[in-house]
């Protein structure tokens, strides 16, 4: 089943002008993760929160998690062109093993216009 | 140097017949992931392996068959292809360990298109 759903699912601005997406979770979890790909390519590692942190920063890039809401929400600031992707959340699951268990979010498409 | 590379980037092929992605990966990791891409973008886990050995099997059908030579390989190997297995597949790999996850190294992908 889905663990990540993130909203919204396409978001539009202007360079310029900050991006943020959000995505909640059903269960505990060890970390989450948000990547970003680009068309056509694979995913990209952004930055990582573990379960016991509120919020982390990574350059342009600030994430905040909220275990008791189980959703996490992740900011870009002064958006570039080169920003335009999709975005994905993911869970590391906590319980039993996990070795690279990540479930992932159906992501958020970010278009930055110049 | 490419950390995770794949090969091939685009597979076409016809219903029912069998075809082959290989993996490889130079960071030194010990886990190694499939993952399949539909056409919505939904990322699904199909198998994982750490050190030559099969961790996760996400109740993917056995015409899916996993291989891995070494650590650093993972292949996978698709007997009998349906319409329905035309996607996007990804290799990963991490340093996970038993409890925790940490980042995910993914290849570029290979889009299998059935016809």
């Amino acid at each position: 089943s889905q663990q990540g759903e993130e909203d919204p699912q396409a978001l539009s601005i202007q360079e310029g002008e900050n991006a943020t997406m959000n995505c909640s979770y059903k269960t505990s979890i060890n970390n989450l993760q948000w990547y970003r790909q680009n068309s056509g390519r694979g995913l990209v590692h952004l930055i990582l929160i573990r379960s016991n942190e509120r919020e982390k920063h990574s350059g342009r890039l600030r994430v905040t998690l909220d275990t008791s809401k189980k959703s996490s929400s992740l900011l870009i600031t002064a958006s570039r062109a080169a920003d335009t992707a999709s975005y994905f959340c993911a869970t590391d699951d906590a319980g039993g093993t996990s070795y690279g268990k990540l479930t992932f979010g159906q992501g958020t498409i970010l278009t930055v216009h110049p | 140097d490419t950390a995770v590379s794949q090969t091939p980037k685009y597979l076409v092929t016809q219903m029912g017949n069998d075809k082959s992605i290989k993996c490889e990966q130079n960071l030194g990791h010990d886990t190694m992931y499939w993952y399949k891409q539909d056409s919505k973008k939904f990322l699904k886990i199909m198998f994982s392996y750490n050190n030559k050995e099969l961790i996760i099997n996400e109740t993917v059908p056995n015409r899916f068959s996993p291989k891995s030579p070494d650590k650093a390989h993972l292949n996978l190997h698709i007997n009998s292809l349906e319409l329905g297995d035309s996607a996007v597949y990804f290799c990963a790999s991490s340093q996970a360990g038993l409890v925790n996850t940490g980042e995910l190294f993914f290849g570029e992908g290979s889009r299998l298109t059935v016809l």
